[in-house]
């Protein structure tokens, strides 16, 4: 089945250190796009990409860190420069050509302990 | 800078009632979102916008795009418990960089 999938549902952070939120799609789509959604609030976009080793700093980059070296592929990781990172992370994906709808991933929930 | 505007950001409806949220965006754009997400999931879709005056209707829920005015609206007819949710609008802005609005909070009170 065609999807875009995101790893791990559930991930816990010390302080001071990096982890990566994995986003994987088999729909042949063009552009990849991270979200943060804080409790209530909507979505802000960190990062997105539209085509193969190249992406955009969004409306809250700073604090993170993405790559596009596959297609199929756009991890997002989160440093240690990011002060707050408790939040709820989600990746879409969607074709450019077709101008179709937007699928997203089921979520990762990141919490600092 | 592609700025979009949801209202009202919540919304407490009797059942049976009708209501209107609308979605106004700063750009032009050639695609508008409408999702929905319940509490703790990710983001389902419901209609995908692509031209002035499309109009798009699943069960009670319809969605119209006026891109001259740049505004989109989510109706609901005769609204049901199910329904209570949160209703998110997003626009694709000039660099494809999708941008959502903050979200209205839908109640359906029996």
């Amino acid at each position: 089945d065609g999807g875009i999938t995101q790893s791990p549902k559930y991930l816990f952070r010390k302080e001071g250190q990096n982890v990566t939120l994995s986003c994987e799609q088999n729909l042949n789509h063009d552009a990849m796009y991270w979200y943060r959604q804080d409790p209530g609030q909507g979505l802000r976009l960190i990062y997105y990409s539209q085509i193969v080793n190249d992406f955009q700093k969004g409306d809250i980059a700073e604090g993170y860190s993405v790559s596009r070296e596959k297609k199929e592929s756009f991890p997002l990781t989160v440093t240690s420069a990011q002060k707050n990172p408790t939040a709820f992370y989600l990746c879409a994906s969607t074709s450019l050509r077709t101008k179709a709808e937007a699928f997203f991933g089921q979520g990762t929930r990141l919490t600092v302990v | 800078e592609l700025k979009v505007e949801q209202n009202p950001l919540f919304l407490s409806m009797q059942e049976g009632k009708n209501y209107t949220i609308y979605c106004n965006y700063s750009t032009t754009s050639d695609r508008l979102y409408w999702y929905r997400q319940d509490p703790g999931k990710s983001l389902e879709s419901l209609f995908v916008l692509l031209s002035n005056g499309a109009v798009k209707q699943e069960g009670r829920l319809m969605a119209s795009l006026d891109t001259k005015a740049r505004l989109s609206t989510l109706h609901i007819t005769a609204a049901v418990h199910d329904l209570s949710a949160t209703y998110f609008c997003a626009v694709d802005g000039n660099n494809n960089d999708m941008r959502f609005g903050a979200g209205t909070r839908l109640t359906v009170k029996p």
